[in-house]
């Protein structure tokens, strides 16, 4: 079974500063997918990033990045230049390749992006 | 481009009643369709999902079911609403490679 843990269930960051947060995941698999969702009070669901494993290089999307560590099952993401639209819940999450791509995901957590 | 509605959008039940949320996809075919529940302040539980009409896949037991009776549809039901099925729920699109794409939501209170 694939589980997904994000142990920080709050955290808060000063506009313009950098965050990081944090997410582990333990599988026996070894071709998956990682992503970052960002939930804002609207709930909707939004990609923020996303790793495939086989890759090394780690992803970037603008002001957002991942440190994937494969070998200690680690996944965490960076927010630079803080922004207050970036206060949101943010889930990390697991896709096992086929048998119907599903995803696993962990509890979330809280940002608060404080003026 | 592909767009994903779920409804009701909020919907509130006494507990023994029947329910019934929908969700349906525009611009694609033959999608991956996924259930999930969200309970307040908690990840999201992937409940059911279905790689094609007429095949579901459930991941947790429950008082729920789910069925998929046309290409982009994709239907959540109950005989016997219970209060523990109060939350937040989400249906998922995955255009079978990789990445899920998320509908609006439906907020479901049961009394």
């Amino acid at each position: 079974a694939q589980t997904v843990t994000q142990s920080q269930p709050e955290m808060s960051v000063q506009e313009a500063e950098t965050v990081t947060l944090s997410c582990t995941y333990d599988t026996s698999e070894n071709n998956y997918y990682l992503f970052w969702y960002k939930q804002p009070p609207s709930r909707q669901m939004i990609l923020v990033i996303r790793q495939e494993a086989y890759k090394q290089q780690n992803a970037t999307e603008n002001r957002f990045s991942v440190n994937f560590q494969k070998a200690a099952k680690s996944f965490s993401l960076k927010i630079s230049d803080s922004q207050l639209g970036d206060t949101a819940m943010y889930f990390c999450a697991f896709m096992k390749l086929f048998t119907g791509n599903q995803f696993y995901f962990g509890t979330g957590t809280s940002l608060t992006v404080i003026p | 481009s592909q767009t994903i509605h779920q409804w009701p959008a909020t919907l509130v039940q006494p507990v023994g009643s029947p329910l019934s949320l929908e969700c349906t996809v525009e611009g694609t075919s033959n999608p991956n369709l996924y259930w999930y529940r969200q309970a307040a302040g908690r990840g999201l539980q992937l409940l059911f999902y279905s790689v094609g009409i007429g095949q579901i896949s459930s991941e947790v037991p429950q008082n729920l079911s789910a069925s998929r009776p046309q290409d982009r549809q994709f239907i959540l039901s109950s005989k016997k609403l219970l209060l523990s099925d109060s939350g937040f729920y989400l249906c998922a699109w995955n255009p079978s490679t990789d990445t899920q794409y998320f509908g609006p939501g439906t907020r479901l209170t049961v009394l």
